[in-house]
Protein backbone atom coordinates (compact mmCIF):
# COMPACT_ATOMS: atom_id res chain seq x y z
CA UNK A 1 0.00 0.00 0.00
CA UNK A 2 1.53 3.66 -1.31
CA UNK A 3 2.19 5.57 1.96
CA UNK A 4 1.67 9.24 2.05
CA UNK A 5 3.23 11.43 -0.64
CA UNK A 6 4.92 15.08 -0.25
CA UNK A 7 6.56 17.02 -2.46
CA UNK A 8 8.84 18.82 -2.57
CA UNK A 9 11.24 17.08 -0.12
CA UNK A 10 13.37 20.29 0.41
CA UNK A 11 13.14 23.69 -0.58
CA UNK A 12 14.55 26.78 0.32
CA UNK A 13 13.40 30.46 -0.20
CA UNK A 14 14.11 34.19 0.81
CA UNK A 15 11.72 35.64 3.20
CA UNK A 16 8.76 37.81 1.59
CA UNK A 17 8.58 35.24 -1.17
CA UNK A 18 5.63 32.37 -1.37
CA UNK A 19 5.98 28.90 -1.51
CA UNK A 20 3.59 25.93 -1.52
CA UNK A 21 3.18 22.11 -0.45
CA UNK A 22 2.08 19.08 -1.94
CA UNK A 23 0.76 16.10 -0.68
CA UNK A 24 -1.36 13.08 -1.58
CA UNK A 25 -2.77 11.03 1.75
CA UNK A 26 -3.23 7.37 1.46
CA UNK A 27 -6.35 6.01 -0.90
CA UNK A 28 -9.24 5.54 1.04
CA UNK A 29 -8.30 8.23 3.63
CA UNK A 30 -10.86 10.78 4.61
CA UNK A 31 -9.22 12.87 6.87
CA UNK A 32 -5.83 15.11 5.99
CA UNK A 33 -3.83 16.91 8.57
CA UNK A 34 -0.82 19.60 7.83
CA UNK A 35 1.78 20.00 10.58
CA UNK A 36 4.81 22.55 11.36
CA UNK A 37 7.49 20.72 13.03
CA UNK A 38 10.33 23.65 13.94
CA UNK A 39 13.75 21.54 14.97
CA UNK A 40 13.69 20.26 18.63
CA UNK A 41 10.14 20.59 19.08
CA UNK A 42 7.29 17.77 18.36
CA UNK A 43 4.79 18.44 15.16
CA UNK A 44 2.15 21.38 15.51
CA UNK A 45 -1.31 21.00 13.89
CA UNK A 46 -2.16 24.04 11.52
CA UNK A 47 -5.07 22.87 10.19
CA UNK A 48 -7.43 19.25 10.03
CA UNK A 49 -9.44 18.41 6.92
CA UNK A 50 -12.35 15.91 6.96
CA UNK A 51 -13.01 14.93 3.26
CA UNK A 52 -12.66 18.91 1.90
CA UNK A 53 -13.87 20.13 4.66
CA UNK A 54 -12.09 22.05 7.29
CA UNK A 55 -12.23 20.34 10.57
CA UNK A 56 -9.86 22.63 12.76
CA UNK A 57 -7.65 25.34 11.37
CA UNK A 58 -7.24 27.09 14.91
CA UNK A 59 -3.59 26.75 14.81
CA UNK A 60 -3.25 28.27 11.40
CA UNK A 61 -1.59 31.56 11.25
CA UNK A 62 -3.91 32.83 8.50
CA UNK A 63 -2.66 35.73 7.49
CA UNK A 64 0.39 34.25 6.12
CA UNK A 65 -0.80 30.43 5.51
CA UNK A 66 -3.45 28.67 3.73
CA UNK A 67 -4.73 25.61 2.62
CA UNK A 68 -6.99 23.59 1.01
CA UNK A 69 -8.17 19.79 -0.09
CA UNK A 70 -9.78 20.06 -3.48
CA UNK A 71 -12.58 16.86 -4.19
CA UNK A 72 -11.35 15.51 -0.69
CA UNK A 73 -8.29 14.09 -2.01
CA UNK A 74 -5.03 15.56 -2.76
CA UNK A 75 -4.20 19.21 -0.50
CA UNK A 76 -1.92 22.03 -0.95
CA UNK A 77 -0.66 24.30 1.77
CA UNK A 78 0.94 27.54 0.99
CA UNK A 79 3.10 30.62 2.67
CA UNK A 80 2.44 33.73 1.48
CA UNK A 81 4.87 35.99 2.71
CA UNK A 82 7.40 33.63 4.41
CA UNK A 83 9.09 34.42 7.29
CA UNK A 84 11.89 33.37 8.75
CA UNK A 85 10.36 31.94 11.67
CA UNK A 86 8.48 29.72 9.01
CA UNK A 87 11.74 27.06 8.89
CA UNK A 88 10.59 24.37 9.48
CA UNK A 89 9.61 20.84 8.11
CA UNK A 90 5.93 20.78 7.18
CA UNK A 91 4.40 17.35 7.64
CA UNK A 92 1.26 16.04 5.62
CA UNK A 93 -0.44 12.55 7.46
CA UNK A 94 -4.09 11.06 6.89
CA UNK A 95 -6.31 8.94 8.49
CA UNK A 96 -9.39 7.17 7.88
CA UNK A 97 -12.62 8.86 9.32
CA UNK A 98 -13.09 8.67 12.87
CA UNK A 99 -16.44 8.58 14.78
CA UNK A 100 -17.36 11.34 16.93
CA UNK A 101 -16.44 11.26 20.57
CA UNK A 102 -14.00 8.28 19.95
CA UNK A 103 -9.74 7.84 19.61
CA UNK A 104 -8.27 9.46 16.78
CA UNK A 105 -7.41 6.86 14.75
CA UNK A 106 -3.90 6.27 13.19
CA UNK A 107 -2.51 9.17 11.09
CA UNK A 108 0.13 7.96 8.30
CA UNK A 109 2.72 10.72 8.26
CA UNK A 110 4.60 11.56 5.10
CA UNK A 111 7.91 12.11 5.09
CA UNK A 112 8.15 16.38 5.38
CA UNK A 113 9.18 19.37 3.41
CA UNK A 114 11.95 20.79 5.02
CA UNK A 115 11.19 24.67 4.47
CA UNK A 116 14.65 27.10 5.11
CA UNK A 117 13.75 30.61 4.85
CA UNK A 118 16.85 32.82 4.20
CA UNK B 1 -7.06 20.80 26.60
CA UNK B 2 -5.18 17.99 28.17
CA UNK B 3 -1.61 18.41 28.41
CA UNK B 4 0.85 15.98 28.45
CA UNK B 5 4.41 15.69 30.59
CA UNK B 6 7.20 13.49 29.84
CA UNK B 7 10.66 13.43 30.50
CA UNK B 8 13.17 15.23 27.74
CA UNK B 9 15.56 12.46 27.59
CA UNK B 10 16.25 9.11 28.49
CA UNK B 11 19.18 6.13 27.75
CA UNK B 12 19.23 3.06 27.83
CA UNK B 13 21.18 0.39 26.82
CA UNK B 14 20.83 -2.68 24.55
CA UNK B 15 18.37 -5.76 25.75
CA UNK B 16 17.01 -3.92 28.24
CA UNK B 17 13.50 -2.97 28.88
CA UNK B 18 12.25 1.01 29.08
CA UNK B 19 9.76 2.62 30.57
CA UNK B 20 8.78 6.16 29.96
CA UNK B 21 6.20 7.66 32.07
CA UNK B 22 3.63 10.64 30.79
CA UNK B 23 1.56 12.50 32.74
CA UNK B 24 -2.09 14.10 32.08
CA UNK B 25 -3.60 15.18 35.33
CA UNK B 26 -6.20 16.61 33.41
CA UNK B 27 -7.04 13.99 31.06
CA UNK B 28 -11.02 13.98 30.00
CA UNK B 29 -12.79 10.90 30.34
CA UNK B 30 -13.65 10.53 26.02
CA UNK B 31 -9.74 11.05 25.82
CA UNK B 32 -7.21 8.51 24.91
CA UNK B 33 -3.91 7.95 25.25
CA UNK B 34 -1.87 7.82 21.84
CA UNK B 35 2.05 6.83 21.28
CA UNK B 36 3.77 7.49 18.64
CA UNK B 37 7.29 7.22 17.46
CA UNK B 38 9.88 9.59 15.26
CA UNK B 39 13.28 8.80 14.08
CA UNK B 40 15.28 11.51 12.63
CA UNK B 41 14.29 13.26 9.22
CA UNK B 42 11.04 10.67 9.14
CA UNK B 43 7.75 11.37 10.33
CA UNK B 44 5.99 9.98 13.58
CA UNK B 45 4.91 6.83 13.66
CA UNK B 46 1.61 5.12 15.39
CA UNK B 47 3.08 2.73 18.29
CA UNK B 48 -0.03 1.88 20.29
CA UNK B 49 -3.36 3.59 22.18
CA UNK B 50 -5.41 2.66 25.11
CA UNK B 51 -7.96 3.83 27.62
CA UNK B 52 -7.24 2.29 30.48
CA UNK B 53 -5.52 -1.17 31.97
CA UNK B 54 -2.91 -2.49 30.04
CA UNK B 55 -3.04 -2.54 25.96
CA UNK B 56 0.08 -4.91 24.24
CA UNK B 57 0.81 -5.04 21.13
CA UNK B 58 4.02 -6.62 18.91
CA UNK B 59 6.27 -3.18 19.38
CA UNK B 60 4.82 -2.56 23.16
CA UNK B 61 3.20 -2.19 26.03
CA UNK B 62 0.89 0.62 27.42
CA UNK B 63 0.13 0.84 31.25
CA UNK B 64 -2.60 3.09 32.06
CA UNK B 65 -3.42 3.10 36.01
CA UNK B 66 -7.37 3.37 37.36
CA UNK B 67 -7.14 7.30 37.62
CA UNK B 68 -5.95 7.54 34.07
CA UNK B 69 -3.66 10.87 35.29
CA UNK B 70 -0.68 9.15 33.95
CA UNK B 71 0.82 6.18 31.27
CA UNK B 72 3.50 4.02 30.47
CA UNK B 73 4.89 3.32 27.45
CA UNK B 74 6.76 -0.23 27.99
CA UNK B 75 9.54 -1.52 25.00
CA UNK B 76 10.66 -4.68 25.82
CA UNK B 77 14.69 -5.43 25.38
CA UNK B 78 15.58 -2.43 23.06
CA UNK B 79 18.29 -2.38 20.29
CA UNK B 80 19.80 0.27 19.00
CA UNK B 81 17.16 0.70 16.18
CA UNK B 82 15.09 2.22 18.69
CA UNK B 83 16.95 5.58 19.49
CA UNK B 84 14.13 7.71 18.46
CA UNK B 85 11.53 10.55 20.02
CA UNK B 86 8.57 8.92 21.94
CA UNK B 87 5.69 11.54 21.78
CA UNK B 88 2.62 10.82 24.02
CA UNK B 89 -0.81 12.16 22.99
CA UNK B 90 -4.04 12.68 24.64
CA UNK B 91 -7.23 13.75 23.39
CA UNK B 92 -10.49 12.43 21.29
CA UNK B 93 -12.54 13.36 18.10
CA UNK B 94 -15.05 15.22 20.03
CA UNK B 95 -13.16 18.56 20.17
CA UNK B 96 -10.04 17.80 22.35
CA UNK B 97 -7.54 18.26 19.59
CA UNK B 98 -4.67 16.06 19.36
CA UNK B 99 -1.44 17.66 20.69
CA UNK B 100 2.43 16.60 20.23
CA UNK B 101 4.14 17.83 22.78
CA UNK B 102 8.41 17.88 23.60
CA UNK B 103 8.77 14.49 23.67
CA UNK B 104 11.16 11.86 25.04
CA UNK B 105 14.24 11.59 23.17
CA UNK B 106 15.63 7.88 24.05
CA UNK B 107 19.15 6.98 23.46
CA UNK B 108 19.79 3.28 23.33
CA UNK B 109 23.83 2.66 23.52
CA UNK B 110 25.43 -0.65 22.56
Amino acid sequence: EAGVAQSPRYKIIEKRQSVAFWCNPISGHATLYWYQQILGQGPKLLIQFQNNGVVDDSQLPKDRFSAERLKGVDSTLKIQPAKLEDSAVYLCASSLVVASGGPYNEQFFGPGTRLTVL
Amino acid sequence: LAKTTQPISMDSYEGQEVNITCSHNNIATNDYITWYQQFPSQGPRFIIQGYKTKVTNEVASLFIPADRKSSTLSLPRVSLSDTAVYYCLVGNNAGNMLTFGGGTRLMVKP
